[in-house]
């Protein structure tokens, strides 16, 4: 049984396109995240939702949009594709992450290479 | 400065040699310490926390030094497997949140 799965697992689309990325977690985690890791394999984290609350937005752009239909999935959406976007997306999820907790183990999806030309 | 910073390598050293990487961050408000490894093209696992007395797993120690802020990953023995990025990773607690922080990585390459 696969803790968090993510799809497409590769994507190729044009610029300017629409896109969405599916993230589920079968673990019963409270918190789930968006990572992007560049072609320099820098690890940054984009959102992080628990209880359908986004906690956390590190100056990502708003054309990338996280959408929780529960708290089992976390989807990203991103509009109006650009060269940049292309690298890897990884969704990941933790137990819990509520305030003045410690870090919680994350456990990360197998990542979906996105490749935008 | 970058919040977490280490040595990207890559470090190539031969089976069996012993190997140690340094992570430094710059927030003092960092609380929580961890390391990571990313096998080529695949998502990153929890390899061990670091405790501020040091911890041991097996091949690997784990130590912390707050006053100089920075972590150290030791892996003795090293195997062909050990072959990963090692990634570093400071979680820094504020009033209301958390903030995570994963490093750029350090490349390890065992050799026979």
């Amino acid at each position: 049984d696969t803790a968090v799965s993510q799809t497409p697992k590769y994507l190729v689309t044009q610029m300017g396109n629409d896109k969405s990325i599916k993230c589920e977690q079968n673990l019963g985690h409270d918190t789930m995240y968006w990572y992007k890791q560049d072609s320099k394999k820098f690890l940054k984290i984009m959102f992080s939702y628990n209880n359908k609350e986004l906690i956390i937005n590190e100056t990502v752009p708003n054309r990338f949009s996280p959408k929780s239909p529960d708290k089992a999935h976390l989807n990203l959406h991103i509009n109006s594709l650009e060269l940049g976007d292309s690298a890897v997306y990884f969704c990941a999820s933790s137990e819990d992450r509520t305030s003045g907790s410690s870090y919680n183990e994350q456990f990360f999806g197998p990542g979906t290479r996105l490749t935008v030309l | 400065r970058k919040e977490v910073e280490q040595d990207p390598g890559p470090f190539n050293v031969p089976e069996g040699a012993t190997v140690a990487f340094n992570c430094t961050y710059s927030n003092s408000a960092s609380q929580s310490f961890f390391w990571y490894r990313q096998d080529c093209r695949k998502e990153p696992k929890l390899l061990m926390s670091v405790y501020s007395s040091g911890n041991e797993d097996g091949r690997f120690t784990a130590q912390l030094n707050r006053a100089s802020q920075y972590i150290s990953l030791l892996i003795r023995d090293s195997k062909l497997s050990d072959s990963a990025t090692y990634l570093c990773v400071v979680n820094i607690l504020y009033s209301s949140a958390s903030k995570i922080i994963f490093g750029s990585g350090t490349r390890l390459s065992i050799r026979p």
